[in-house]
């Protein structure tokens, strides 16, 4: 049974091009969550996604950052003309129920880098 | 909204020696307190959680401690072994029926330190 999936792992970009963050949710999971990571820092939660809809995205910067999960394929999370501020950690976590009084269960990451 | 405090930020214990890390919260509708270890270049791992029903919860070398009233909670690792040694972090979550649902509050991490 395989875990939540991640990729691409590592991804380096430069100031003012697109990041884009796949994240594919553990088997039987329809509820899909990200979180950033500064380094040496906690989680940030960032949106909380069903399928095709978002049900809470307070914590996405509102300007450059978007994020999906469509009906089919994984989900996405976007961010445009990506700025140093941007390098981090993504991780996506998904649940099998509603809400975060559900398990969560994370993927491995991936870490962007901004030159 | 949730704010989630975490002490200590760093804990260094001998092997064999048990370990307390321990959280408070500031939200009273918060019911599920899940516990994670982190690995240098790794996701959070799910090692234990808890709900508001249950005081206590243990699985092996670890246990887990709420207390409602007082908003707090914590992780107990007894006979610490080098292997433990990571980011370990607590995290506060609403009621599914919530509107507040999907939104986990992390604790700022404490890193665990396990001396051979």
């Amino acid at each position: 049974n395989a875990g939540v999936m991640q990729n691409p792992r590592h991804l380096v970009r430069r100031r003012g091009q697109e990041a884009r963050l796949r994240c594919s949710p553990m088997k039987g999971h329809s509820h899909v969550y990200w979180y950033r990571q500064l380094p040496e820092e906690g989680l940030k939660f960032m949106v909380y996604l069903q399928k095709e809809n978002i049900i809470d995205e307070s914590g996405m910067p509102k300007e450059r950052f978007s994020a999906e999960f469509p009906k089919e394929g994984p989900s996405i999370l976007r961010i445009q003309q990506v700025v140093r501020g941007d390098s981090a950690a993504y991780f996506c976590a998904s649940s099998r129920g509603q809400g975060a009084a559900d398990t969560q269960y994370f993927g491995p990451g991936t870490r962007l880098t901004v030159l | 909204g949730e704010n989630v405090e975490q002490h200590p930020s760093t804990l260094s214990v001998q092997e064999g020696d048990s370990a307390v890390i321990k959280c408070t919260y500031s939200d009273s509708a918060s019911n599920y307190f899940p516990w994670y270890k982190q690995e240098l270049g790794k996701g959070p791992q799910l090692i234990i959680d808890i709900r508001s029903n249950v005081g206590e919860k243990k699985d092996q070398r670890i246990a887990v401690t709420l207390n409602k009233t007082a908003k707090h909670f914590s992780l107990h690792i007894t006979e610490t072994q080098p292997e433990d040694s990571a980011v370990y972090f607590c995290a506060a979550s609403p009621s599914a029926y919530n509107t507040n649902a999907g939104k986990s509050t992390f604790g700022d991490g404490t890193t665990l330190t396990v001396k051979p």
